[in-house]
């Protein structure tokens, strides 16, 4: 089937501690996307990835680092310079052929620092 | 850079029919998207707004006044699972093509 799988779907890290949370497709899109949801406000852009080997930061990028070595495949480091890094991140893909396309969500990853 | 507004809660009735309001304010537009999410799932397409005018997909309809800076989502026959947050994004008229989304609208349906 085709899809976006992010995983893990729940992810404890200890403060201090880099973690990567995977994002893969088969959709063949060439556009990614990393959002972060808290409660209380929209989704925030962390990075996004318009083709392989190129990535740009979005609004809230500090602390977080991506790779996109791979077209289905946009990994996303957590790291402990990222000062309140609990959240639910959410990847996202799109087909940038046509303006009017819109953006497909992975299930989610919710990271909890303890 | 874009600002864009939703009313935070909204409560109905099963059976009602309920409009959720986005305004926005932006320096280039080129599109309205509106998702559905329940709690602590994906957010999923629900409708795509570029002309003024109103789209209709079954029980949902999403309208848009570019004049305004205004949209708005109509649910009908609202059911139980309907129970939902409702995100309206705007995509900016940029190289890249930016979604910013606002905060959701939680709709609490009941019986």
């Amino acid at each position: 089937d085709g899809g976006i799988t992010q995983s893990p779907k729940y992810l404890f890290r200890k403060e201090g501690q880099n973690v990567t949370l995977s994002c893969e497709q088969n959709l063949n899109h060439d556009a990614m996307y990393w959002y972060r949801q808290d409660p209380g406000q929209g989704l925030r852009l962390i990075y996004y990835s318009q083709i392989v080997n190129d990535f740009q930061k979005g609004d809230i990028a500090e602390g977080y680092s991506v790779s996109r070595e791979k077209k289905e495949s946009f990994p996303l480091t957590v790291t402990s310079a990222q000062k309140n890094p609990t959240a639910f991140y959410l990847c996202a893909t799109r087909w940038g052929g046509v303006e009017n396309t819109e953006a497909f969500f992975g299930q989610g990853t919710r990271l909890t620092v303890v | 850079g874009q600002n864009i507004d939703q009313p935070t809660e909204m409560t109905a009735t099963e059976g009602a029919i309920v409009q959720i309001n986005c305004t926005y304010q932006t320096s280039g537009f080129n599109g309205l998207f509106w998702y559905q999410q329940h709690a602590g799932e994906a957010p999923t397409f629900l409708s795509y707004n570029v002309l003024d005018g109103l789209e209709e997909k079954g029980r949902f309809s999403s309208f848009l006044s570019r004049s305004k800076g205004y949209s708005y989502l109509l649910l009908k026959e609202l059911q139980m699972k309907d129970s939902a947050s409702y995100l309206c994004a705007v995509r900016e008229r940029t190289g890249f093509q930016k979604l910013v989304f606002g905060t959701g609208t939680r709709l609490l349906v009941s019986p």
